[in-house]
């Protein structure tokens, strides 16, 4: 199974600022995700990062608020832009594996804004 | 649209019991279903995956079912510990996309 990090591991955040989350794998895979999970709900996906082109979002989310790199087939970054109190949330990014498709989840980010 | 539902949201049980969480999924067309353990502010574990083809896998003292013509899917957890509290989550793929949608989530508490 694949070791997933994330940093920073929580923040607090003013209202308009931008946060940016990493995302590290220990090895190399194609495809990584990005999901929310807000307050008590469960988790939503926000886009597949897809290195060398442009990231998927689904529907609901866009690319300016949620900007998302892809350097290599081991790191990707999501920033969560011009912040408001709705965008707290846990943000966690997870790697599909094998011809199973099995997915294995950073530890999250958590994210509170003021 | 892919809906997926998990009954009950929240169960408590006293340690030692055996139990059962249940996953239901609209669509039939799934990949493979997934179950994910997560405790409070942490990210997901993953405990169990059955692809489309499979019946059932098991790990320890969990089993879980696939029933994919009638929607749904079971986790049996045996002889419960308190370490066993924690979100209970499933979630399917449907076709090959990877793409992972969400059950609602089951909340256990055992009781020591």
């Amino acid at each position: 199974s694949a070791v997933i990090s994330q940093k920073p591991s929580r923040d607090i955040c003013q209202r308009g600022t931008s946060l940016t989350i990493q995302c590290q794998v220990d090895s190399q895979v194609t495809m990584m995700f990005w999901y929310r999970q807000q307050p008590g709900q469960s988790l939503t996906l926000i886009a597949t990062a897809n290195q060398g082109s442009e990231a998927t979002y689904e529907s609901g989310f866009v690319i300016d608020k949620f900007p998302i790199s892809r350097p290599n087939l081991t790191f990707s970054t999501l920033t969560v832009s011009n912040l408001s109190p709705e965008d707290s949330s846990i943000y966690l990014c997870s790697v599909g594996q094998g011809t199973t498709y099995e997915q294995y989840f950073g530890p999250g980010t958590r994210l509170t804004v003021t | 649209k892919q809906e997926v539902t998990q009954i009950p949201a929240a169960l408590s049980v006293p340690e030692g019991e055996n139990l059962v969480l249940n996953c239901s999924f609209t669509d039939s067309a799934i990949y493979n279903l997934q179950w994910f353990r997560q405790d409070p502010g942490k990210g997901l574990t993953s405990l169990l995956l059955i692809q489309s083809s499979q019946r059932e896998q098991t790990s320890g003292r969990l089993n879980a079912s696939l029933d994919k013509s009638s929607g749904r899917s079971t986790l049996y957890i045996a002889a419960s510990q308190p370490g066993d509290s924690a979100t209970y989550l499933c979630a399917v793929v449907g076709g090959a996309t990877n793409k992972l949608i969400f059950g609602t989530g089951t909340l256990l508490a055992v009781q020591p």
